[in-house]
C-alpha cells in the first residue's frame, strides 16, 4: 500500500527556520516525483514544487523560487520541504504528494507562524 | 504559467442531480495533461480523474471529465450525498498551476 506520511504540526516564530518531511512507503522511491503544495486557511490549492528522489531533479513555481528548498534523502525515502526564515503569511496546511498529477496525498503539516 | 479558471465558484444542487464543472485554461494544456481533485474540510483532496478523461483508482463510474480545446469539463452524472465537496482541476503540463476550485453544496 502506498503511504506518504508527514511530519507532525509546528508553531513557529516570525524569522525562524523549519524543515518538514514526507517520508513514502509502499512503492519504489526513487522512481516517483513528490510534489509539495500549499494551502493557506480557507483557501485553495497551490502547487509549490516537485522532486525525483532519484536524482534530486527538482522544478519550482515561480511562486516559490527563492521561498522555499525541496530536498529528498532516498536512504530513508523522505522527502523534505524547507524555509531559512519563517513568515507569518507562511502559515498554511503543507501536502506531499505522488507524482506530477497527485495520485497519493500525505496527511498534511500545519505550519503556524505567529509572533 | 497557465491559468485555470473554474466556474461556477458556488454549485447548489441536490441529491441525484447532475453537477457539470468547467475548467477553463488560459493555454493550450498538452497530452490533455488536466486532473481533477475532491477535497472535503478537513481532508487531504482526492484524485478523481487525470488525463483529462481517465479516473483514476476505484474512482466511481458516476464521475466522468471531458475536453474540448482548452475547456475542461468534470461531470458527476447523479451526485450521492458524500459527493459534496470542493473540486479542483490541475494542470500538470508545465509549471503545474490549480484552478481556484468550485464547491458543490446541498441546495
Amino acid at each position: 500500500e502506498v503511504q506518504l506520511v508527514q511530519s507532525g504540526a509546528e508553531v513557529k516564530k516570525p524569522g525562524e527556520s523549519l524543515k518538514i518531511s514526507c517520508k513514502g512507503s509502499g512503492y519504489s522511491f526513487t522512481t516517483y516525483w513528490i510534489a509539495w503544495v500549499r494551502q493557506m486557511p480557507g483557501k485553495g490549492l497551490e502547487w509549490m514544487g516537485i522532486i525525483y528522489p532519484g536524482d534530486s531533479d527538482t522544478r519550482y513555481s515561480p511562486s516559490f523560487q527563492d521561498q522555499v528548498t525541496i530536498s529528498a534523502d532516498k536512504s530513508i525515502s523522505t522527502a523534505y520541504l524547507q524555509w531559512s526564515s519563517l513568515k507569518a503569511s507562511d502559515t498554511a496546511m503543507y501536502y506531499c504528494a505522488l507524482d506530477w498529477y497527485l495520485d497519493y496525498w500525505g496527511q498534511g503539516t500545519l505550519v503556524t507562524v505567529s509572533s | 504559467e497557465i491559468v485555470l479558471t473554474q466556474s461556477p465558484g458556488t454549485l447548489s444542487l441536490s441529491p441525484g442531480e447532475r453537477a457539470t464543472l468547467s475548467c477553463r485554461a488560459s493555454q493550450s494544456v498538452s497530452n490533455s495533461y488536466l486532473a481533477w481533485y475532491q477535497q472535503k474540510p478537513g481532508q487531504a483532496p482526492r484524485l478523481l480523474i487525470y488525463g483529462a478523461s481517465t479516473r483514476a483508482t476505484g474512482i466511481p463510474d458516476r464521475f466522468s471529465g471531458s475536453e474540448s480545446g482548452t475547456d475542461f469539463t468534470l461531470t458527476i452524472s447523479r451526485l450521492e450525498p458524500e459527493d459534496f465537496a470542493v473540486y479542483y482541476c490541475q494542470q500538470y503540463d508545465n509549471s503545474p498551476t490549480f484552478g481556484q476550485g468550485t464547491k458543490v453544496e446541498i441546495k
